[in-house]
């Protein structure tokens, strides 16, 4: 079926390194969001992309979608404890009737 | 202040016992959602509902039923048909279910079976 893929599907960083996080569609995507859950939390919205090729800036976390629109990335510069918890992609899929589907999550660790 | 209820936080069951999963919002949003999120995994969808009196299916709906009587409340009811429940249960809600918008989470349900 139709599926949103995740990679990594953990990443550790250094504090204050950089890391992306990768978000791949099988099929045309209509917009693709990303969620941020900590731990023992619950998904909250960060972002959305609607245009190909749109890249959009929040601080120190940099949201791109591709250009097919088939994939997305999150690149998180000079990681800060704050940035643990779990990162999910959730694309729309124009030919399952838009329904929202999430990747399987990036887990991030930092070490301090 | 708006937002989405979910009761009961933690809930232990007998194997064999139906368990109901509460979720209410005062967003005045149309479509409602209940997802299933493993550990260490994402989420799945179980039914949603994009107006009052119906709702369809999801992706691993055997084993859950939901009723929408009201636009503010979506109950989950896992049945005893569901081989593996314990898991963190999160339902959510958009304000239609045409808008391509963010999803409100709340702030999820933890079932465990004994």
């Amino acid at each position: 079926g139709q599926q949103v893929m995740q990679i990594p599907q953990y990443q550790h960083v250094q504090e204050g390194e950089d890391f992306t996080t990768y978000c791949n569609s099988s099929t045309t995507l209509s917009n693709i969001q990303w969620y941020k859950q900590r731990p023992g939390g619950h998904p909250v919205f960060l972002i959305q992309l609607v245009k190909s090729g749109e890249v959009k800036k929040q601080k120190r976390l940099t949201f791109q979608f591709g250009e097919a629109k088939k994939n997305s990335s999150l690149h998180i510069t000079a990681t800060q404890t704050t940035d643990v918890g779990t990162y999910f992609c959730a694309g729309r899929i124009k030919a399952a009737g838009n329904k929202l589907t999430f990747g399987g999550g990036t887990r991030v660790l930092v070490k301090p | 202040d708006g937002g989405i209820t979910q009761s009961p936080k933690y809930l232990f069951r007998k194997e064999g016992q139906n368990v109901t999963l509460s979720c209410e919002q005062n967003l005045n949003h149309d479509a409602m959602y209940w997802y299933r999120q493993d550990p260490g995994q994402g989420l799945r969808l179980i039914y949603y509902s994009q107006i009052v009196n119906d709702f369809q299916k999801g992706d691993i709906a055997e084993g859950y039923s939901v009723s929408r009587e009201k636009k503010e409340s979506f109950p989950l009811t896992v049945t005893s048909a569901q081989k593996n429940p314990t898991a963190f249960y999160l339902c959510a809600s958009i304000f239609s279910p045409t808008n391509t918008g963010e999803l409100f989470f709340g702030e999820g349900s933890r079932l465990t079976v004994l």
